[in-house]
């Protein structure tokens, strides 16, 4: 079975610090998606990373996928109250078209 | 262009009923799927529709099942509701199967 570890469950941070949270597998993904989550709302589509070892930014934002494609980070610099939300990463099932989901990282940016 | 839409926005149901959700898929996508999240959780996929036929599943049990109707929106259909259904439920559409999926707001269903 597929599965996707996130950690940290819970960050609670103050404006302007860096944070790193990571996605982890025991399982090769041929990709993997970032997505962020609000409250009443389903999640948005952050960025999708498919080559090993790949490096992407979004402003703030900084994605790398694990040279053995088992593993992913998102980093954030300069941390904003609006960057609060919960942070998921999922990827394809081996073979099929389910997406499996990590149980999220719960991000809290205080001003 | 209309983004994806579900309803209603909350249900409340008692255990034993059945419950229908909604789903209409954004303009141009034949593809649906359902996930069910959990309080503290992430999405759990229930099943995909493509061009009206189930084109995969997740490990829900039969009570679970699901239409998707030739304008490819789409019902997510629960029987017999147990306790531990109480979720947020989400409907994503998507071009193809492999394609982005995008996300409705979901139906958050209670049950007592």
């Amino acid at each position: 079975t597929q599965l996707l570890e996130q950690s940290p469950q819970f960050l609670s941070i103050q404006e302007g610090e860096n944070l790193t949270v990571y996605c982890n597998s025991s399982s090769v993904f041929s990709s993997l998606q970032w997505y962020r989550q609000e409250p009443g709302e389903g999640p948005v589509l952050l960025v999708t990373v498919v080559t090993g070892g790949e490096v992407k930014k979004l402003k703030r934002l900084t994605f790398q996928f694990g040279d053995a494609r088992k593993d992913s980070s998102l980093h954030i610099t300069a941390a904003q109250p609006g960057d609060t939300g919960l942070y998921l990463c999922a990827g394809g099932s081996t073979g099929g078209f389910k997406t499996i989901f990590g149980a999220g990282t719960r991000l809290f940016v205080k001003a | 262009e209309t983004g994806v839409t579900q309803s209603p926005t909350h249900l409340i149901k008692t255990r034993g009923q059945q419950v229908t959700l909604r789903c209409s898929s954004q303009s141009g996508h034949n593809t649906v799927s359902w996930y069910q999240q959990a309080l503290g959780q992430g999405p759990q996929f229930i099943f995909q529709y493509y061009r009206e036929e189930e084109n995969g599943r997740g490990n829900f049990p039969p009570r679970f099942s699901g239409l998707q109707f030739p304008n490819y929106s789409s019902e997510l259909n629960v029987n017999a509701l147990e306790l531990d259904d109480s979720a947020l439920y989400l409907c994503a559409s998507s071009f193809s199967a492999y394609n982005e999926q995008f996300f409705g707001p979901g139906t958050r269903l209670t049950v007592l």
